[in-house]
């Protein structure tokens, strides 16, 4: 009964490190969503897929990759930290329309 | 280009007092919306979803209404209590996709 996990929970990053969350879900669904939140900023989509094998930008996508190879996983990289990326990273993903989403992932970069 | 508004951004109310949180969008031609509780730190849990087609749906004290011609949404809730403290998110896909867009939030505070 796991729905949405997201990996790692927490992690620090120094300036210019790189790193990958992983986002894995087991209901089966075609979408998947990468956001991230901030304080007074509410949620922003960063990149999104519609199926494997598929991406595609969403509001903030600059800073970012991602790659959906496998229907259950969807990974965001980061290839160069900066401290702007400093946030809370959620994953959701969807089939019919109703988002689930994960716990949230909170990111530091010094 | 889809934009969520949500009035007001911060709520503070007498425990059992009803209330109505308000979420408006720019396009109409959505096929769904949801609204999200988000505790202080924790992810976000599922509340209701409206279909275009439903104008209502109820789940025990919340009831949301989906008016797409003029673009809002309320979130009613009934009796509210210290345990209804939370951010209250609502998210709409952008015409044609399934690109959810949030709004910024309501942040309530029940008073016991």
């Amino acid at each position: 009964n796991a729905g949405v996990t997201q990996t790692p929970k927490f992690r620090v990053l120094k300036t210019g490190q790189s790193m990958t969350l992983l986002c894995a879900q087991d209901m089966n669904h075609e979408y998947m969503y990468w956001y991230r939140q901030d304080p007074g900023m509410g949620l922003r989509l960063i990149h999104y897929s519609v199926g494997e094998g598929t991406t595609a930008k969403g509001e903030v996508p600059d800073g970012y990759n991602v790659s959906r190879l496998k229907k259950q996983n969807f990974l965001l990289g980061l290839e160069s930290a900066a401290p702007s990326q400093t946030s809370v990273y959620f994953c959701a993903s969807s089939d019919t329309g109703e988002l689930f989403f994960g716990e949230g992932s909170r990111l530091t970069v010094l | 280009k889809q934009e969520v508004t949500q009035i007001p951004a911060a709520l503070s109310v007498p425990e059992g007092e009803n209330l109505v949180l308000n979420c408006s969008f720019t396009d109409s031609a959505i096929y769904n919306l949801q609204w999200f509780r988000q505790d202080p730190g924790k992810g976000l849990t599922s509340l209701l979803l409206i279909q275009s087609s439903q104008r209502e749906q109820t789940s025990g004290r919340l009831n949301a209404s989906l008016d797409k011609s003029s673009g809002r949404s309320t979130l009613y809730i009934a009796a509210s209590q210290p345990g209804d403290s939370a951010t209250y998110l609502c998210a709409v896909p952008t015409s044609g996709t399934y690109k959810y867009i949030f709004g910024t939030g309501t942040r309530l505070k029940v008073l016991a």
